[in-house]
């Protein structure tokens, strides 16, 4: 059985940062890209970013809006991807989410990360 | 101007169809585009339903009935979601998403609802 658990949210002053994991199981980790998807209270889905498989160069993509300050990596021998999240600001505050790539066919329970001073 | 677009709500009876619509931006051709589309219940996480980009490249998603179906309408530049043999346990919001430029994008989702 697939699944992703995520750890790592809580409550962050502005400015601050915040490592989110995420610890897979169930499939072989490595063979996947893998992303993260946010969600604000009351609010869409937003794409945040990906990592590709080291298939694929693991290399990164992420949203406009946090690109420069959130970083996507990946440790295939533990089955964990990573979101560190810098400077962060009030408008980030959501619901964090990790799903299996390309299709998001999989996702986590989500871990909630609040920014308020 | 977004680049998929959902109408924020739907209503329909139970038993009956509901067609859920996702319209590309003007300039990205739908033919070109796998469209995903998820499901969410309050509190809970989005849940795969399917992928649809022509009849010879789909999926459904694992455990995901077979009232759940996808198309496109190439004269309106939309994917559509078909629910058929509505239930109340198919009320949910709905979003749909492509991979366009290296970044996935999601829809605004529609709440539907069952009544």
């Amino acid at each position: 059985e697939v699944q992703l658990v995520e750890s790592g949210g809580g409550l962050v002053q502005p400015g601050r940062s915040l490592r989110l994991s995420c610890t897979a199981s169930g499939f072989t980790f490595g063979d996947y890209a893998m992303s993260w998807v946010r969600q604000a209270p009351g609010k869409g889905l937003e794409w945040v970013g990906f990592i590709r498989s080291k298939a694929y160069g693991g290399t990164t993509e992420y949203a406009a809006s946090v690109k420069g300050r959130f970083t996507i990596s990946r440790d295939d021998s533990k089955s964990i991807a990573y979101l560190q999240m810098n400077s962060l600001k009030t408008e980030d505050t959501a619901v964090y989410y990790c799903t299996r790539a390309v299709a998001n066919d999989y996702w986590g329970q989500g871990t909630l990360v609040t920014v308020s001073s | 101007q977004a680049v998929l677009t959902q109408p924020s709500s739907l209503s329909a009876s139970p038993g009956a169809s509901a067609s859920l619509t996702c319209t590309l931006r003007s300039g990205i051709n739908v033919g070109t585009y796998r469209i995903y589309w998820y499901q969410q219940k309050p509190g809970s996480p989005p849940q795969y339903l399917l992928r649809y980009k022509s009849d010879s490249d789909k999926q459904q998603g694992s455990g995901v009935p077979s009232r759940f179906s996808g198309s496109k309408d190439a004269s309106a530049n939309a994917g559509i979601l078909l629910i058929s043999g509505l239930q109340s346990e198919d009320e949910a919001d709905y979003y749909c998403m492509i991979w366009h430029s290296s970044a996935s994008v999601f829809g605004g989702g529609t709440k539907l609802t069952v009544l």
